[in-house]
């Protein structure tokens, strides 16, 4: 069975751009959460969507960010315009409806901001 | 105070010995207490989860969870180079996402 996948692996762009991260969770995985770790942080909850609704997206930094999860399948989280500060590794992680506490984790997204 | 607080190490130990990896916390809402471990460049990698105070064996693992003091272990039996990697500890209050420490880089030397 697949794991959490994540797009792409690593990716570079100027202050300005704009990035979209997708990931693509376990089949059947209602639960689809994004993380994010800065250098030298912890890892910190960004939001949380069960199937296509969010249902928490308490830890969104500001609104430059926006996440969506079209059909309860695949999610993406756009960073638009980018800037230094969000600079950092992006965690999506899975998990199954009903049992939060074994999310399964894709192996990230670091994302540069040049 | 951080919600979570984790040695980042690093913990250099000799390949046999047992590994003591701890975390304190100050959320008393917390009641799930997860376990991750990480290797370089990957995603972490759920080892065990503990609901409430007590101990929970798993092979080589242990972990124990003391809410009256809010200090949570995990306990490494026989540790071998493949055990190297960051341990990372993580908590859960039913809402919200999973809260998580800095991280214990550990190293096992053959």
């Amino acid at each position: 069975e697949a794991g959490v996948t994540q797009f792409p692996s690593h990716s570079v762009i100027e202050k300005g751009q704009t990035v979209t991260l997708r990931c693509d969770p376990i089949s059947g995985h209602d639960n689809l959460y994004w993380y994010r770790r800065v250098m030298g942080k912890e890892i910190k909850f960004l939001l949380h969507f069960v199937k296509e609704s969010k249902q928490d997206e308490s830890g969104m930094p500001n609104n430059r960010f926006l996440a969506e999860r079209t059909g309860g399948t695949y999610s993406t989280l756009k960073v638009q315009p980018a800037e230094l500060e969000d600079s950092g590794v992006y965690f999506c992680a899975s998990s199954q409806m009903g049992v939060s506490t074994e999310a399964f984790f894709g192996q990230g997204t670091r994302l540069t901001v040049v | 105070q951080k919600e979570v607080e984790q040695d980042p190490g690093p913990l250099s130990v000799p390949e046999g010995a047992i590994v003591s990896l701890n975390c304190t916390y100050s959320n008393s809402a917390f009641q799930y207490f997860m376990w991750y471990r990480q290797y370089s460049r990957k995603g972490p990698e759920l080892l065990m989860y503990t609901y409430s105070s007590g101990n929970k064996e798993d092979g080589r693992f242990t972990a124990q969870v003391d809410k009256s003091s809010k200090y949570i272990s995990l306990f490494i039996r026989d540790s071998q180079p493949s055990d190297s990697a960051t341990y990372l500890c993580a908590m859960w209050g039913g809402a919200d996402g999973l809260t998580f420490g800095k991280g214990t880089h550990l190293i096992i030397q053959p």
